[in-house]
């Protein structure tokens, strides 16, 4: 009964280096949710998949953030040309919830903690 | 986009104490969770309760939806409920993304 994982736990990158971050969601999951959390905020949502289509990624914060899940299961989170605001928890999350069977929770990773000097 | 305030932002309370924890939203909800962050970071689910009440063990939720809010009640706290606790709601489909609260910074004193 594995979670969602997330990879790696911790990051550190130079500013205007590439980071990528990898999510292994809950398995038979169909939605994937990617979250960013500045240093004592609450998460803010960043993009949305359902299967392997990126249905929303209006929370995405510039056109350096890039996310993708071809397969339908594993997502990954790619940083372009970091900045040191890029910093901060990047968290994962997934659910069963998809189209109008919505009533289901999201399930959180452990997140990865990416630091940009 | 639909707001979500929690209250009180910090509370400091000896162990074996009871808490009450608010969070209040702008518009009606389809889904709302409540999770707490322990100091390691982790996010924890403790509740999918977008109206009714729920309880485990010492911990208990009601969402009163029609009046956009919802409780978190702690019971004979103990200090490994220390963390920030957040409420989460989205308005749209279980799809969409969760807007979430600034939290409550909880602190169990031994």
């Amino acid at each position: 009964g594995a979670g969602v994982s997330q990879s790696p736990r911790y990051k550190v990158a130079k500013r205007g280096q590439d980071v990528a971050l990898r999510c292994d969601p809950i398995s038979g999951h169909v939605s994937l949710f990617w979250y960013q959390q500045a240093l004592g905020q609450g998460p803010e949502f960043l993009t949305y998949f359902q299967n392997e289509a990126q249905l929303d990624k209006s929370g995405l914060p510039s056109d350096r953030f890039f996310a993708e899940r071809p397969e339908g299961s594993v997502s990954t989170l790619k940083i372009q040309r970091t900045q040191q605001e890029d910093s901060a928890v990047y968290l994962c999350a997934s659910s069963l919830a998809f189209g109008g069977y919505s009533n289901q929770p999201q399930h959180f990773g452990d997140g990865t903690r990416l630091s940009i000097l | 986009g639909i707001q979500v305030e929690q209250s009180p932002p910090d509370l400091i309370l000896q162990e074996g104490a009871n808490s009450t924890l608010r969070c209040n939203f702008s518009d009606s909800v389809n889904n709302l969770q409540w999770f707490h962050q322990n100091p390691w970071g982790q996010l924890i689910n403790l509740f999918y309760i977008p109206s009714g009440t729920k309880q485990n063990g010492r911990l208990s939720a009601t969402t009163v939806a029609t009046e956009r809010y919802s409780l978190l009640y702690i019971s004979s706290s103990q200090t490994t409920d220390s963390g920030v606790y957040f409420c989460a709601v989205n308005s749209g489909g279980g799809a969409d993304g969760l807007t979430f609260g600034k939290g409550t910074h909880l602190i169990i004193q031994p």
